[in-house]
């Protein structure tokens, strides 16, 4: 199985500030890489698709880039509409996701 | 719109099993597959399988093979997820979740969700 990795697990930041997650896969995916948001109580919404493609409706401060295994989720300014918890997901064998960043004002 | 309802909230002992039903609407629910992913409280998300409803083909997580079956009923439009053998593992959100689309790459990632269905494992 593919196994991703997420760092860091948790992220202290304020409004206004630029916010990198790495995400890294045990083996070459490609750019078969997604993002979800997830807040408390909801379900998952997807951001960004093939690793830097942002999903309609979303804003363009999140930014996705990377492929094979380094990959990298970046919100140019945080809001506070962006206090959540974020997930990487592959799909090149079977689907697996990350562990999770959760980030807090 | 798609929409994706499940059924409720469940309580379950241990050893018995459990059926989450997800009924489809607002799209053809043979075009897209359907996976099913759940969340234990406080924990991140977990990818369990996936199935094709067109012919009720599917593809289950090494960790569930065994122990999940994942079924649909084309003429209701409603997916179903069988988890057996619970332990209070198992106690979790479970949600479905449809693809974006049919080929690369809508077809890679979980566009539409359910509303969740709590299964709570318990004696």
């Amino acid at each position: 199985d593919i196994q991703m990795t997420q760092a860091p697990s948790s992220l202290s930041a304020s409004v206004g500030d630029r916010v990198t997650i790495t995400c890294r896969a045990s083996q070459p995916i490609s750019t078969y890489l997604n993002w979800y948001q997830q807040k408390p109580g909801k379900a998952p919404n997807l951001l960004i698709y093939a690793a830097s493609s942002l999903q309609s409706g979303v804003p363009s401060r999140f930014s996705g880039s990377g492929s094979e295994t380094d990959f990298t989720l970046t919100i140019s300014s945080l809001q506070p509409d962006d206090f959540a918890t974020y997930y990487c997901q592959q799909s090149y064998n079977s689907r697996t996701f990350g562990q999770g960043t959760k980030l807090e004002i | 719109q798609v929409q994706l309802v499940q059924s409720g909230a469940e309580v379950k002992k241990p050893g018995a099993s459990v059926k989450v039903s997800c009924k489809a609407s607002g799209y053809s629910f043979t075009s897209h597959d359907i996976n099913w992913v759940r969340q234990a409280t406080g924990q991140g998300l977990e990818w369990m399988g996936w199935m094709n409803p067109t012919i009720g083909n599917t593809g289950y997580a090494q960790k569930f093979r065994g122990r999940v079956t994942m079924t649909r009923d084309t003429s209701i439009s409603t997916a179903y997820m069988e988890l057996s053998r619970l332990t209070s593992d198992d106690t979790a959100v479970y949600y479905c979740t449809r693809v974006g689309g049919s080929s690369w790459p809508s077809a890679e990632y979980l566009q539409h969700w359910g509303q969740g269905s709590l299964v709570t494992v318990s004696s």
